[in-house]
């Protein structure tokens, strides 16, 4: 079975440095891999997905992904972070039914 | 676009009674999912749905049942709600290879 795990339960960064939140995966065959963003009291929003091609993945409000296969990491980037970033960020691995699994979720603090 | 729709936002029920959360997509997605969202927990796949008329169980599926009848709409009940449920749900469409989340439901079970 697939599975994610993000080893850091918070991130807290300034405002204007770089961000990353890490992620791992375990997979059998090739892996369909995604980053959600979630605001207080809200739903889940995309990111970005890594399906095949290039290794670093280009996505919403300026973030992006490095997909490592030798290191089977998946992690989620930010060159400059703003505090609207500061938010609860979740990385998930797709099955071959195209279900999802989750992470346990990163908190991302980023201060004035 | 409403996209996928929740209801009702959140909800305190009595534990042993029964109760239905209702989601509803305006996109014509063929998979949904419901998944409950736990601290520390992330999400898990509570009951999943390819296509109308199909049902399938997903990580956490003891205690819930789902049903769809049609592509729009994919309630989720719980026939007799235990303190354990308590949680926020999340139902969600996939569009090729992407999921779009509702709002959420946070239910909690006294």
């Amino acid at each position: 079975a697939q599975s994610v795990a993000q080893p850091e339960d918070q991130v807290n960064v300034a405002e204007g440095n770089p961000l990353t939140v890490k992620c791992t995966y375990s997979v059998s065959g090739n892996p369909y891999l995604f980053w959600y963003v979630q605001y207080p009291n809200r739903g889940l929003q995309f990111l970005l997905k890594y399906i095949t091609g290039d290794n670093l993945v280009k996505g919403s409000y300026g973030f992006e992904a490095e997909f490592n296969k030798s290191q089977t990491s998946f992690h989620l980037k930010k060159p400059s972070a703003l505090v609207s970033d500061s938010a609860l960020y979740f990385c998930a691995v797709r099955d071959n039914d195209y279900k999802l699994s989750f992470g346990a979720g990163t908190t991302v603090t980023v201060r004035a | 676009t409403a996209g996928i729709t929740q209801a009702p936002t959140s909800q305190i029920l009595a534990a042993g009674r029964s109760m239905t959360l209702r989601c509803t997509q305006d996109m014509r997605h063929n998979a949904m999912y419901w998944y409950r969202q736990d601290l520390g927990l992330g999400l898990r796949l509570i009951h999943y749905s390819n296509t109308a008329g199909t049902t399938g169980k997903g990580e956490v599926p003891d205690g819930y049942s789902v049903s769809r009848a049609n592509t729009d709409d994919f309630p989720l009940t719980l026939a007799s709600a235990v303190p354990s449920q308590t949680s926020v749900y999340f139902c969600a469409s996939r569009a090729e290879t992407e999921a779009f989340f509702g709002q959420g439901t946070r239910l909690t079970v006294v």
